[in-house]
């Protein structure tokens, strides 16, 4: 059973754009909620996290959006840039537990 | 900055083989944890080890076995290689306790089983 649905799976975003992935998750006991970005040749690197303690949190040109009645989160990109063509994971996780439980990831391509 | 290092970027071994993938991370995390990374299935936890002799398993550790003998070092062994091993594995260290929870991830080992 898939305890965090990733979309969409790719994205093209012109430069300039805003660039939009959601995740949604089962489980209520997670209480953490981070997204990683990986480019190629790299290991995944902590981009942003939120807890469900507030409903956004902005970094930047990067937010993300949640909505805990809904049990979904989002990632949102604004202005986006060719550097920001990347794969984005969410994750999961909770306060018991040290193991992060990853989306499949989305692979974003930002044309110039 | 944190460094996670693996032993290799590529590696190319032959069905059967018994195969070891190296990690070392130099800030004295106690946290290590191994996944795979697949086309469309993402990252996938396969052990991870909270400190020195502990292991835990994750999802898919069928076929793999994990060493944690020293904190900076966790190792991944596949005791018979098969073809359907054929993946990327990644590393990735945490500092337990830490609020952020964040994970430090090596560059991966790309492992091709023939």
């Amino acid at each position: 059973q898939q305890q965090v649905k990733q979309s969409p799976q790719s994205l093209i975003v012109q430069k300039g754009g805003i660039s939009i992935i959601n995740c949604a998750y089962e489980n209520t006991a997670f209480d953490y909620f981070p997204w990683y970005q990986q480019f190629p040749g790299k290991g995944p690197a902590l981009l942003i996290a939120i807890r469900p303690d507030v409903s956004e949190k902005k970094e930047g040109r990067f937010t993300i959006s949640f909505n805990k009645s809904a049990k979904q989160f989002s990632l949102h990109i604004m202005d986006s840039q060719p550097g920001d063509s990347a794969t984005y994971f969410c994750a999961v996780a909770n306060q018991a537990g040290t193991a992060l439980i990853f989306g499949k990831g989305t692979t974003l391509s930002v044309s110039s | 900055d944190v460094k996670v290092t693996q032993s290799s970027r590529y590696l190319v071994k032959r069905t059967g083989e018994k195969v070891f993938l190296e990690c070392v991370q130099d800030m004295d995390h106690e946290n290590m944890f191994w996944y795979r990374q697949d086309p469309g299935l993402g990252l996938r936890l396969i052990y991870f080890s909270y400190d020195v002799k502990m292991k835990e398993k994750g999802d898919i550790p069928e076929g793999y076995s994990v060493s944690r003998e020293k904190k900076e070092r966790f190792s991944l062994i596949l005791e018979s290689a098969s073809t359907n091993q054929t993946s990327m594995y990644l590393c990735a260290s945490r500092l337990a306790g830490d609020k952020l929870n964040e994970q430090f991830f090596g560059p991966g080992t790309r492992l091709t089983v023939l």
